[in-house]
């Protein structure tokens, strides 16, 4: 059973950086083919992808907040970090970090399991 | 980026009605396209992947169709737990993006 589970401050203040922690049991990111991702979702908005990272220590990035963000991941305890710096009011979302199905045909993929969700508003 | 545009944004309808939400993309990404269902509270849930296969759980109600820029989910006999927002979203290459979502209403 596959399951993901995203901690990290419900609150931060402009300028700090936001480490967010996803937590994921059922598989394991040192499996040929296996991916975890981070989406979020601001208030009334739309979904956007923010990373994502791969069984062979590949990374992507949205372009547009590539400067800011760093995905990294401990295997030994399956887990996956997100950091983004230097926060802003308009960081504030529902952060979801989430697994890529499987495609073993394809450069991407969509995202079969995602976690529940962690609110970070930033205000000062 | 791909841009992926929904129409309509948003819809009211019926129990026991057929919808049918489009998604259009500024260019090809082939058939990958999937959508998502996605209720307040909860995350989002994978309805089809590959423009047309339904994920595993998945009532036969729920179907898409389409290719290159083109696509559209249809959802036969509309239950109550149906009406949500519902997302495209496009993995052709390393930068996925979605749709700006249809939120989907009683009427």
């Amino acid at each position: 059973q596959v399951t993901l589970r995203e901690s990290g401050p419900a609150v931060l203040e402009p300028t700090q950086t936001l480490e967010l922690i996803c937590s994921f049991s059922g598989f394991s990111l040192t499996t040929s083919q296996m991916r975890v991702a981070w989406i979020r979702q601001p208030p009334g908005k739309a979904l956007e992808w923010l990373a994502r990272i791969d069984w062979d220590d590949d990374k992507f990035y949205n372009k547009s907040l590539k400067a800011r963000l760093s995905i990294s991941k401990d295997t030994s305890k399956n887990q996956v970090v997100l950091t983004l710096a230097n926060v802003d009011p308009d960081d504030t979302a529902t952060y979801y970090c989430a697994r890529l199905r499987p495609n073993f045909f394809g450069s991407g993929s969509c995202f079969d399991y995602w976690g529940q969700g962690s609110l970070v508003t930033v205000s000062s | 980026d791909i841009q992926l545009t929904q129409s309509p944004s948003s819809l009211s309808a019926s129990v026991g009605d057929r919808v049918i939400i489009s998604c259009r993309a500024s260019q090809t990404v082939r058939t990958w396209l999937a959508w998502y269902q996605h209720r307040p509270g909860t995350p989002p849930k994978l309805l089809i992947f590959d423009s047309s296969s339904l994920e595993s759980g998945v009532p036969s109600r729920f179907s898409g169709s389409g290719s290159e820029t083109e696509f559209t989910l249809t959802i036969n006999s509309l239950q109550p737990d149906d009406f949500a927002t519902y997302y495209c979203q496009q993995y052709h290459g390393f930068s996925p993006t979605f749709g700006q979502g249809t939120n989907l209403e009683i009427k």
